[in-house]
């Protein structure tokens, strides 16, 4: 079975200040990781991918297999990063994602 | 934003009625898939498709039926069956096969309220 875990349903920050939306997974062979991301009134969409090791607006997220996290980070949060964030996993076989809960990030001016 | 198009954008139902939510995209993509957004719960997937004519259950698809009688169209009944219908729906497709990492285009919901 496969499983998302976000320990945060709601993370506050101030503009300019680091961020991280925390995400972590239950997997037995080898995930592919996934961030959406929802802003207000507008669809959901793809932000970034693992194995692509890009940088999207500023967002990095590196998987971390030994703790089987995939945590996303920006060094100075922006008042427009404020969204919904889903982490979603997809497994070796299949098409299916799995997605966490959800984060509700809001950055204060 | 187009390519995938759901609809209506706000449904109304009353109890013990089945009501059927439209979604269409025009990408050429092979899987389709259906989810239910629910505050707190993340998306959590109803059913989902990989070709025509073809279709699997995904975590929660008691009460729901769908269709894949054509590559742009899956259409979800939710029926009556449905003990607590009352939510946010996302339909979203990916073109390849299965085993890509395509990622998964959404469209943009329907929100149904069973009064």
């Amino acid at each position: 079975a496969q499983r998302v875990t976000q320990p945060e349903k709601l993370l506050s920050v101030f503009k300019g200040a680091p961020v991280e939306l925390k995400c972590n997974y239950s997997y037995s062979g080898s995930p592919e990781l996934f961030w959406y991301v929802q802003y207000s009134r507008q669809r959901l969409q793809l932000l970034l991918r693992h194995i692509s090791r890009e940088s999207i607006k500023g967002f990095t997220a590196d998987l971390n297999k030994g703790e089987t996290s995939f945590h996303l980070k920006k060094p100075f949060a922006q008042e427009e990063d404020s969204a919904m964030y889903y982490c979603a996993l997809k497994g070796t076989s299949g098409s299916r994602l799995t997605f966490g809960e959800g984060t509700q990030l809001t950055v204060n001016p | 934003d187009g390519g995938i198009t759901q609809s209506p954008k706000y449904l109304f139902r009353k109890e013990g009625q089945n009501v059927t939510l439209s979604c269409e995209q025009n990408l050429n993509h092979d899987a389709m898939y259906w989810y239910r957004q629910d505050p707190g719960q993340g998306l959590r997937l109803i059913y989902y498709s990989q070709i025509v004519n073809d279709f699997q259950k995904g975590d929660i698809a008691e009460g729901y039926s769908v269709s894949r009688e054509k590559k742009e169209s899956f259409p979800l009944t939710v029926t009556s069956a449905q003990k607590n219908p009352t939510a946010f729906y996302l339909c979203a497709s990916r073109f390849g096969t299965s085993g890509s990492s395509n990622e998964q285009f959404f469209g943009p919901g329907t929100r149904l309220t069973v009064l």
